[in-house]
């Protein structure tokens, strides 16, 4: 079964510097990957999808993930972090054997510094 | 309307209790999950309805029910709970036709169990 890794279950960023947020998958055909945000006590929003159609995918919030299938990674990034884009971030990866399954990451908890 | 609504939002159960946990989409999906999320750890699927006939269970234990009564419409029957089951219960649906789909959220129900 295809999986996802997350480097780093804690982030701490400055207001203002630029947000990364790591994720590798592991799978030997084209992965379907998606970028979740979950703030507390509520459900997971999507942020932005990888579905083979372009390497760089932009989401809202102004958050943008690369596709490096030589790395086999699907970082997040964000330019400027704000105050509000303080959550807890999953990355997660359709699997394309029973492809309704959707399984995520460990997570990383993204705290931004005033 | 993209939500998926999820009632009760807070249910408190003692371990000789039936409850039951509600999901609703309006979106047409045919697909719907039920994930079972504890503090600080990511989603874990539970079940996975496709075209209202169940096609996941992840070995859970009998003492959750799943139900699909129609196409909109997500039960999860409670009984006989556990302490251990006490967690944030997350009802999720995707188009189910399109390997490309993304899992929409509910807001989800936390359960917690006496």
């Amino acid at each position: 079964a295809q999986s996802v890794t997350q480097l780093g279950s804690h982030v701490s960023v400055s207001e203002g510097a630029l947000v990364l947020l790591r994720c590798n998958y592991s799978s030997s055909v084209p992965p379907y990957l998606f970028w979740y945000v979950q703030y507390p006590n509520q459900g997971l929003q999507l942020l932005l999808k990888y579905t083979s159609a372009a390497t760089l995918v932009k989401g809202i919030n102004g958050f943008e993930a690369e596709f490096k299938k030589s790395e086999t990674s699907f970082h997040l990034t964000k330019p400027s972090a704000h105050m509000s884009d303080a959550a807890e971030y999953f990355c997660a990866v359709l699997n394309s054997g029973g492809y309704q399954k959707v399984t995520f990451g460990t997570g990383t908890k993204l705290q931004v510094i005033p | 309307d993209t939500e998926v609504t999820q009632t009760p939002k807070h249910l408190v159960m003692g371990m000789t209790n039936k409850k039951s946990l509600k999901c609703e989409q309006h979106m047409g999906h045919r697909a719907m999950y039920w994930y079972k999320q504890k503090a600080k750890k990511p989603p874990e699927l539970m079940f996975v309805y496709s075209y209202e006939k169940l096609s996941i269970n992840e070995s859970v234990p009998s003492r959750f029910s799943p139900e699909c009564p129609n196409s909109s419409l997500l039960n999860l029957h409670l009984h006989a709970l556990q302490p251990e089951d006490s967690a944030l219960y997350l009802c999720a649906s995707r188009t189910g036709t399109a390997n490309t789909g993304e899992l929409f959220f509910g807001e989800g129900s936390r359960l917690t169990v006496l």
